[in-house]
């Protein structure tokens, strides 16, 4: 299995700050077909997750352009350029290159 | 947009059979651009990937899992749904079930979950 590794695990910021999260992948998420697929999630409390990024930058449909998402390989970031209240909760970074896919264990993203 | 629900019991017995079905509005399943998927997700365990079935029948399994799980699809009536066998406290989590749009991305959309406790 792909093993995908978050940090931090935790990250205090202070409204109108910026905030990033790295993930790394055990392997390459370069899939056969040219395409990266490495997604970001964000939970907040008693909600599912919700889908932010797909392949590595690509912004979900209603997701604000103050969330980007980069890298290359096995190695990405997420990063929030003015962090929002409604921005708190559980970001997650999941690859869907191979099964099972796999996802990172969290980064809980509280203001400070 | 389309909108995925989770159905199925509470509270299932140690041992027992865990069933959910997941009814899917606003979009077919019978298309070939979609594959459909169950997730779970518990403390412990964090964010875990069940497996996932395409529109031609064809199901994949968590390795983790495999002996246990089925994942069938009844695409004229736009559901699908998970059955896993001889649970344990171990599998008490918050069941998701989850659309992909292929070669695009996993998890454009959600349903809401419902949270499964095993428990005599």
């Amino acid at each position: 299995d792909i093993v995908m590794t978050q940090t931090p695990l935790s990250s205090p910021v202070t409204l109108g700050q910026p905030a990033s999260i790295s993930c790394r992948s055990s392997q390459s998420l370069v899939h056969s077909d040219g395409n990266t697929y490495l997604s970001w999630l964000h939970q907040r409390p008693g909600q599912p997750p919700r889908l932010l990024i797909y392949k590595i930058s690509n912004r979900f449909s209603g997701v604000p352009d103050r969330f980007s998402g980069s890298g290359a390989g096995t190695d990405f970031t997420l990063k929030i350029t003015r962090v929002e209240a409604e921005d708190v909760g559980v970001y997650y970074c999941m690859q869907a290159k191979q099964f099972p896919y796999t996802f990172g264990q969290g980064t809980k993203l509280e203001i400070k | 947009q389309p909108q995925l629900q989770e159905s199925g019991p509470g509270l299932v017995k140690p041992s027992e059979t865990l069933s959910l079905t997941c009814s899917v509005s606003g979009g077919s399943m019978s298309s070939s651009s979609y594959s459909w998927a169950w997730i779970r997700q518990s403390p412990g365990r964090g964010l875990e990937w069940i497996g996932a079935i395409y529109n031609t029948g064809r199901a994949y399994y968590s390795p983790s899992l495999k002996s246990r799980v089925t994942i069938s699809g009844d695409t004229s009536n736009n559901i699908f749904s998970l059955s896993l066998s001889s649970v344990s406290a171990a599998d008490s989590a918050a069941y998701y079930c989850v659309r992909t749009e292929l070669g695009v991305t996993f998890g454009d959309y959600w349903g809401q979950g419902i949270l499964v406790t095993v428990s005599s």
